[in-house]
């Protein structure tokens, strides 16, 4: 069964300084690849996604993230960390398209901190 | 584009009381997904939808809780009796595969408080 792993549980970094977050997959071929945002009280928010082509891809807020498939990962970057960055981040796989409509595999999140 | 609607955004019931969340997928979403989130358990996928047909319920924690889609913009979750391990942040989520493939989109969730 495919599983994601985000080996870290909560990460402190100060303002501008950079940011990885790391994220491992099981699965049994390329997936759909996602990070996804939560800030307090509020819902999950679409950061990137990987589907196909290009191995690094960029979103929002100044976010990158590039799927390595060699090392089942899918990494999270951020050059220089905002206060506002502060919040928790999912990392997610999903199916390929013709494997149906079935439901995304979340990571457990990591927890940022931004200190200044 | 209105985004995912939940309510309501915070629910304070009693133990053995009934409790019904409410969610709207955005308009044209054919596919719909119920999330609980706890500290403890992260984030766990109840149950989905498609086409308003329930697909796979087997993260339902017990029989104590149901789902029903009766048509494609409305979605509620019942809790029936409610009991204090289940106060948690239930999140409703839409997609449409076949429009902006396998992207979910998020509701703000409803924070369920049981006492």
């Amino acid at each position: 069964a495919q599983s994601v792993t985000q080996p870290d549980i909560h990460i402190t970094v100060s303002e501008g300084a950079s940011l990885e977050l790391r994220c491992n997959y099981s699965y049994g071929a390329t997936p759909y690849l996602f990070w996804y945002v939560q800030s307090p009280g509020q819902g999950l928010q679409l950061l990137l996604k990987y589907f196909s082509g290009d191995t690094l891809v960029q979103g929002i807020k100044g976010f990158e993230a590039e799927f390595k498939r060699s090392q089942s990962s899918f990494n999270l970057r951020k050059p220089s960390v905002h206060w506002s960055d502060a919040a928790e981040y999912f990392c997610a796989v999903g199916p390929f398209a013709n494997s149906g409509n079935t439901p995304l595999v979340f990571g457990k999140g990591t927890r940022l901190s931004v200190i200044a | 584009d209105a985004g995912v609607i939940q309510s309501p955004r915070h629910e304070v019931t009693e133990m053995g009381q009934e409790v019904t969340l409410r969610c709207k997928p955005i308009s044209g979403h054919n596919s719909l997904f119920w999330y609980r989130q706890t500290m403890m358990r992260g984030l766990e996928l109840l149950i989905y939808f498609n086409n308003n047909v329930p697909i796979d319920d087997s993260g339902m924690p017990e029989d104590r809780f149901s789902a029903k889609m009766p048509n494609a913009s409305f979605s509620t979750l019942k809790i029936q009796p409610s009991e204090p391990r289940d106060s948690a942040v239930y999140f409703c989520a839409s997609r449409n595969p076949g429009r902006g493939g396998m992207t979910l989109h998020f509701g703000n969730g409803t924070r369920l408080t049981v006492t």
